[in-house]
């Protein structure tokens, strides 16, 4: 079956532009999960949505940053007024349950502020 | 807090030759741990998990770990690495609440024709 995608693949914008990275989860999960993986900072996990629970926000690093979740599926991650810190890799992952489970990993999202 | 160290940045190992890759975590009950192996410019690949019971996990490619609690330690083995095995490889582990991943720093390996 299909795995989690996310587009764009790679995105280059200016400093102080917004930009918005998607992705569509696997058919069926209930739990998704963006994290950013950048040369300093590794892996850091940044939102995490369950079913129609509210979303834990607790890895978001600044308010410029927020996402949605649409009927339960595809999200959408926002980052405002971009800065050249914001340079990363974005990945999604999805899992069947919000419970300790794998977590399956979309290509990324390759980000650069300039 | 709870953590997961990768004690290793690089590693480097010849083709044919066995691999162990460290990982070490701090975590009050038992945790459940997994390994996921990137290779350049893509996502996260599952290599294996650890939930419960048995403590010494197979998984895809050739790979398995042991969970020993003792030391802590969920360490990935491989008895011959294949060149196309290069690649960066991430130990992870979810936290108390069982949503997020925690990972440790990763560990590059290289394979030496």
């Amino acid at each position: 079956g299909a795995g989690v995608s996310q587009s764009p693949s790679n995105k280059v914008t200016e400093k102080g532009k917004d930009v918005e990275l998607r992705c569509d989860p696997i058919s069926g999960h209930t739990a998704l999960y963006w994290y950013r993986q950048s040369l300093g900072q590794g892996l850091e996990f940044l939102i995490y949505f369950q079913g129609n629970s509210a979303p834990d926000k607790s890895g978001l690093p600044s308010d410029r940053f927020s996402a949605e979740r649409t009927g339960g599926s595809v999200s959408t991650l926002t980052i405002q007024r971009t800065q050249q810190e914001d340079s990363a890799v974005y990945l999604c992952a999805s899992s069947l349950t919000g419970q300790p489970d794998t977590q399956y990993f979309g290509p990324g999202t390759r980000l650069t502020v300039l | 807090a709870q953590s997961v160290t990768q004690p290793d940045i690089h590693i480097t190992v010849s083709e044919g030759a066995s691999l162990e890759l460290r990982c070490n975590y701090s975590y009050g009950a038992t945790p459940y741990l997994f390994w996921y192996v990137q290779s350049p410019g893509q996502g996260l690949q599952l290599l294996l998990k650890y939930f419960s019971g048995d403590t010494l996990v197979q998984g895809i490619k050739g790979f398995e770990a042991e969970f020993k609690r003792s030391q802590s330690s969920f360490n990935l083995r491989k008895p011959s690495v294949h060149w196309s095995d290069a690649a960066e490889y991430f130990c992870a582990a979810p936290d108390n609440a069982g949503n997020m991943l925690t990972f440790g720093g990763g560990t590059r390996l290289m394979v030496k024709p």
